[in-house]
């Protein structure tokens, strides 16, 4: 299958700062890309779906200003968390799907701690 | 709205043995896809098998297969026999239409809570 990577697989940053999470999809174009949100023994929750060339759709309750998404090329997507907060700490994961196809393939997940 | 449920928090299957989880769906959707990932300790999300609302027959990948029952909006997955390395969560996921490219989130998988599987030796 496809492979879709994450950077960085952890991060710790102290409250206030910014954390830039970057995904990639290696062996395809990503025409659109999700970011997903999951907290300890929940099920994904979208963030927000962004097509190549055009700004995010954000889910409802998701603060645009502070989870920025950039989908500036066809094997690239960033979140951007902005001034961190304790409760923004979780389990972030970025999927990709190519136009036309119906497989949806994940990172592998990048664990952020706020303190 | 589409919604996937999922009524097993947790299950526990002897290794070598088969074993069902039960994944139900609501749509008004004609058209959708219906996913299967597993989701190791690790965190990844492995996919698993697709079946597409008018495939008449059910998937089948290697030891997973989909029970795909259209007219109960069900579609389980069977594990045949259980190996230690299929302890995980497993999800069950839905998306309308899965050959159209929404613009917006429409395309989104939507996922269940999870099933979590537990193989004894």
């Amino acid at each position: 299958g496809a492979v879709v990577s994450q950077h960085p697989s952890r991060v710790i940053c102290k409250s206030g700062t910014s954390v830039k999470i970057e995904c990639r999809s290696l062996d395809f174009q990503a025409t659109t890309m999700f970011w997903y949100r999951q907290f300890p023994k929940q099920s994904l929750m979208l963030m927000a779906t962004s097509n190549e060339g055009s700004k995010a759709t954000y889910e409802q309750g998701v603060e645009k200003d502070k989870f920025l998404i950039n989908h500036a090329s066809l094997t690239l997507s960033t979140l951007t968390v902005t001034s961190a907060h304790p409760e923004d700490s979780s389990f972030y994961i970025c999927s990709a799907r190519a136009r036309g196809q119906h497989e949806q393939y994940f990172g592998p997940g990048t664990r952020l701690t706020v303190t | 709205a589409q919604k996937i449920t999922q009524t097993q928090p947790g299950m526990f299957v002897q290794e070598k043995e088969a074993v069902t989880l039960d994944c139900t769906y609501d749509t008004s959707d004609q058209s959708y896809g219906l996913f299967w990932y597993k989701q190791p300790s690790s965190g990844e999300m492995i996919f698993l098998i697709y079946q597409g609302s008018y495939d008449e027959q059910n998937a089948t990948e290697g030891r997973y297969s989909l029970n795909f029952q259209k007219a109960r909006k069900s579609a389980n997955l069977v594990i045949s026999a259980s190996q230690l390395g299929d302890s995980a969560m497993y999800f069950c996921a839905m998306r309308a239409d899965p050959f159209k490219n929404y613009g917006g989130s429409q395309g989104n998988l939507i996922f269940g809570k999870g099933t979590k599987l537990s193989v004894k030796p």
